[in-house]
């Protein structure tokens, strides 16, 4: 079974700190997103990755950047956290062998910029 | 650019009873997939139910079945016999055929489902 797992389930950071969301899947999957999740919004796609080193902007990009040196890692880094990045931080994979293959996901972390 | 539109922010349904949650789609491509997706309290992402458009039959997982329809962008989830563990967050979700950037999948805003006794 596909697991997906996230560092951190809950986290409470500064303004202006540096922030670090770490993700890993152990399916050998090319694709890895990130997305954030609040209310009344849906999910909303921030990075993906379809293969290592590559990366691709999602629908709101702007405050994070993302880095994949390994196939099985995707990590999230929001530069100069701000409060209204609030939010949950939903990683997925997604294999490329079957085009139907749905999205896997992890538990989410929570994360509180005060 | 593609979009998702779920037009019902919370529903509610007795348990036993069925319920339809609705979900329309806005594309130019003609081959896609449209999926399903439950969130529990948990906040594990659960598939649910899934769709190929090139298929004309409607797909059905056990309780779980949709109504595609393809002229009119519409994908919605039926939920028979509902029980108590449906109650959650349910997930409209698209992706167009293809690989590398075509590989995401856009979601809409999502539907909140109580079952009540």
């Amino acid at each position: 079974d596909v697991k997906v797992t996230q560092s951190s389930r809950y986290l409470v950071k500064r303004t202006g700190e540096k922030v670090f969301l770490e993700c890993v899947q152990d399916m050998d999957h090319e694709n890895m997103f990130w997305y954030r999740q609040d209310p009344g919004l849906g999910l909303r796609l921030i990075y993906f990755s379809y293969d290592v080193k590559m990366k691709e902007k999602g629908d709101i990009p702007e405050g994070y950047s993302v880095s994949r040196e390994k196939k099985e890692r995707f990590s999230l880094i929001l530069e100069s956290a701000s409060t209204n990045q609030t939010s949950m931080y939903l990683c997925a994979s997604r294999g490329a062998s079957s085009y139907n293959s749905p999205l896997h996901f992890g538990n989410g972390t929570r994360l509180t910029v005060t | 650019a593609q979009t998702v539109t779920q037009s019902q922010p919370e529903m509610s349904v007795q348990e036993a009873e069925t319920v339809t949650l609705s979900c329309t789609y806005d594309t130019s491509e003609s081959d896609y997939y449209l999926f399903w997706y439950k969130q529990p309290p948990s906040r594990q992402m659960i598939l649910v139910i899934r769709q190929e458009a090139y298929k004309q039959q409607n797909a059905t997982e056990n309780r779980f079945s949709v109504n595609f329809q393809k002229a009119a962008k519409s994908f919605s989830l039926k939920i028979s016999d509902s029980q108590l563990g449906d109650a959650a967050m349910y997930f409209c979700a698209y992706t167009p055929y293809g690989t590398g950037t075509a590989s995401k999948l856009t979601f809409g805003t999502g539907t909140r489902l109580q079952v009540t006794l």
